[in-house]
């Protein structure tokens, strides 16, 4: 009954590889997210999507690819990773004349080797 | 950077002291609000003030808001161990509303309350 879940919780892998993380949402939320938090846990936006539409493309580089298949879901694929793509990366959503409160995932915490 | 920063990194106090946490933002705000992070979880919205709001009560929480110095700050009452946690300030632009919204967070605070 959880109410952002994404998964996998950790993600370990090598430099070169592609990996998705999922993220999925039963709150009947229409905007979802995906944040970044670095080791000094500094968090930060990286994309938003609105009912399956994007909203906010916060400069990523072009290897994150999120992608929405309903507005219950948002995943994010990473090609190529790379050393510095090491962090914990949360999926938040929030609701319709709400957008400001977010609800965030547990978490998934990705180290590159 | 827009960037907020928090004050202090870490602060360690006794159980049923209280505990105050104040965050500095550079940008005009619709709204700012206070979330906590327990190790290795995410994000729990804790309470929301808007720009023309001065204070706000939530249970044993208490946030103030000076939109002159752009600083907010979170008073937690009666701590407890439970309470231990990262406190992070997240800001709202206000030329960013409704479905477009993206909060910008601070450095946050690490509380430890001992028991």
């Amino acid at each position: 009954d959880t109410a952002v879940s994404q998964t996998p919780k950790y993600l370990v892998t090598q430099m070169g590889n592609d990996k998705s993380i999922k993220c999925e949402q039963n709150l009947g939320h229409d905007t979802m997210y995906w944040y970044k938090q670095d080791s000094k846990k500094f968090l930060k936006i990286m994309f938003s999507y609105n009912n399956k539409e994007l909203i906010i493309n916060e400069t990523v580089p072009n290897r994150f690819s999120p992608k929405s298949p309903d507005k219950a879901h948002l995943n994010l694929h990473i090609n190529s990773l790379e050393l510095g793509d090491s962090a914990v990366y949360f999926c938040a959503s929030s609701p319709w004349g709400e957008e400001e409160k977010l609800f965030f995932g547990s978490g998934t915490q990705l180290s590159v080797l | 950077s827009q960037q907020g920063e928090e004050d202090p990194q870490a602060l360690s106090i006794q159980e049923g002291e209280n505990a105050t946490m104040n965050c500095s933002y550079k940008t005009s705000i619709n709204n700012l609000q206070w979330y906590r992070q327990n190790s290795g979880r995410g994000l729990v919205h804790l309470i929301l003030i808007r720009s023309n709001e001065r204070e706000k009560h939530s249970g044993r929480l208490r946030v103030t808001l000076d939109t002159s110095k752009k600083s907010s700050s979170l008073l937690i009452t009666a701590s407890r161990a439970a309470d231990t946690a990262s406190y992070f300030c997240a800001t709202g632009d206000m030329n960013y509303g409704g479905a477009t919204n993206k909060l910008i967070f601070g450095t946050g605070t690490l509380l430890a309350v001992q028991p």
